[in-house]
């Protein structure tokens, strides 16, 4: 399917373990981003990437770690996963003045 | 830093209304974003402001900006239930296509 997508949709887990969002995109957008969503915050920033093998910080990258070795793909890994890392998680990707965004995982941190 | 305001931050409002949600931001930028989200679900791109004094209009939504006094605004004509959801304005960081995003706006919108 053409368009951006994330994988899996919801997620829950525990404590201290380690977990991987998946962000795929089919346009080969040069920019992808990671945001996460909480109430009373709107979108935050995490990482982003310009290009394949480039990757910079955003507002908020403590305790994430992001890799892009193919254009397409930009996971995001929660090293060790903590109570506030509950959040909504976007991926978006842009080209120019265009900017779109995957439908998002629930990530429930028990 | 950018900072990126909106207000109001909830908007209940009667159909039929006009309405105007406003978009603030700290440091200069030339490209401004709205989006709209509904409950449960991604962002929506509803427009792109490249430019000062640039307006789009898309059925009862209208956007503006005005890079010089760093706002923009979101004008509501005419409301209908279906317009109800929250509305994010989003700001390029610096020309750099990082995003950064206002707290949303929650419009409801009543019979």
């Amino acid at each position: 399917d053409a368009g951006i997508t994330q994988s899996p949709r919801y997620k829950i887990t525990e404590t201290g373990r380690q977990v991987t969002l998946m962000c795929h995109q089919t346009w080969s957008h040069s920019y992808m981003f990671w945001y996460r969503q909480d109430l009373g915050h709107g979108l935050r920033l995490i990482y982003y990437s310009a290009a394949a093998d480039i990757t910079d910080k955003g507002e908020v990258p403590d305790g994430y770690v992001v890799s892009r070795s193919k254009t397409e793909n930009f996971p995001l890994t929660l090293e060790s996963a903590t109570r506030s890392q509950t959040s909504v998680y976007f991926c978006a990707s842009s080209e120019g003045a265009v900017c779109f965004f995957g439908q998002g995982t629930r990530l429930t941190v028990v | 830093e950018l900072k990126v305001e909106q207000n109001p931050l909830f908007l209940s409002m009667q159909e039929g209304k006009n309405y105007t949600i406003y978009c603030n931001y700290s440091t200069t930028s030339d490209r401004l974003y709205w989006y709209r989200q509904d409950p449960g679900k991604s962002l929506e791109s509803l427009f792109v402001l490249l430019s000062n004094g640039a307006v789009k209009q898309e059925g009862r939504l209208m956007a503006s900006l005005d890079t010089k006094a760093r706002l923009s605004t979101l004008h509501i004509t005419a409301a209908v239930h279906d317009l109800s959801a929250t509305y994010f304005c989003a700001v390029d960081w610096g020309g750099s296509e990082k995003l950064v995003f206002g707290k949303g706006t929650k419009l409801t919108v009543n019979p």
